[in-house]
């Protein structure tokens, strides 16, 4: 069964160092989102991302943080310097082109701890 | 402002029937989504309703209200495994590329 790809799945960094989150989404799906769960409360919508470009971003995604598809597979997740409370869960998704009824496809996570 | 909200926690026994309800106050609907997910694992599908009425998929059925804004997930024939935060999620926009609105999960404990 096609999955949703994430590396990788634990990343510790120091406070103000850069890190790039990876993803390999479903192959055939264009529109790509990320997510994140900080420890013990709900998903919270980060960006959106279809046809090479930014389609909507929530007020957690400020001047930071940045997506990519360097290729016709990845999508990645960079955020420029960390801070302690970026700390979370980083969730890749991914779901087919077309229809209403579009469930989002779910990676296994990136565990980011910033120290 | 958009709020989901969820009961935060519930317990049932082995071969129980449970419902965990949601409620939602959206700008935009396009669909509501349950989501179940285990400790430290990634939310996976369980269901999509943007009609009203009850969808039903073999132990698991949900059910929708637009006019309320409510639905309910319900589990039928509960097993130990079935132990996972449920997760209600709107999709507040009207296209495949809405941004998903999480409640805080509705965690579930099944006992032998």
């Amino acid at each position: 069964e096609p999955e949703v790809t994430q590396t990788p799945s634990h990343q510790v960094t120091q406070m103000g160092q850069e890190v790039i989150l990876r993803c390999v989404p479903i192959s055939n799906h264009l529109y790509f989102y990320w997510y994140r769960q900080i420890l013990g409360q709900k998903v919270e919508f980060l960006v959106s991302f279809y046809n090479n470009e930014i389609s909507e971003k929530s007020e957690i995604f400020d001047d930071q943080f940045s997506v990519e598809r360097p290729d016709g597979s990845n999508f990645t997740l960079k955020i420029r310097s960390t801070k302690l409370e970026d700390s979370a869960m980083y969730f890749c998704a991914s779901s087919e082109a077309g229809g209403l009824n579009t469930e989002a496809f779910f990676g296994q996570g990136t565990r980011l701890t910033v120290v | 402002g958009q709020n989901i909200d969820q009961p935060t926690e519930m317990t049932a026994t082995e071969g129980a029937i449970v419902q965990i309800n949601c409620t939602y106050q959206t700008s935009g609907f396009n669909g509501l989504f349950w989501y179940q997910q285990h400790a430290g694992e990634a939310p996976t599908f369980l269901s999509y309703n943007v009609l009203d009425g009850l969808e039903e998929k073999g132990r698991f059925s949900s059910f929708l209200s637009r006019s309320k804004g409510y639905s309910y997930l319900l589990l039928k024939e509960l097993q130990m495994k079935d132990s996972a935060s449920y997760l209600c999620a709107v999709n507040g926009r009207g296209s495949t590329l809405g941004r998903l609105y999480f409640g805080r999960g509705t965690q579930l404990t099944v006992w032998p």
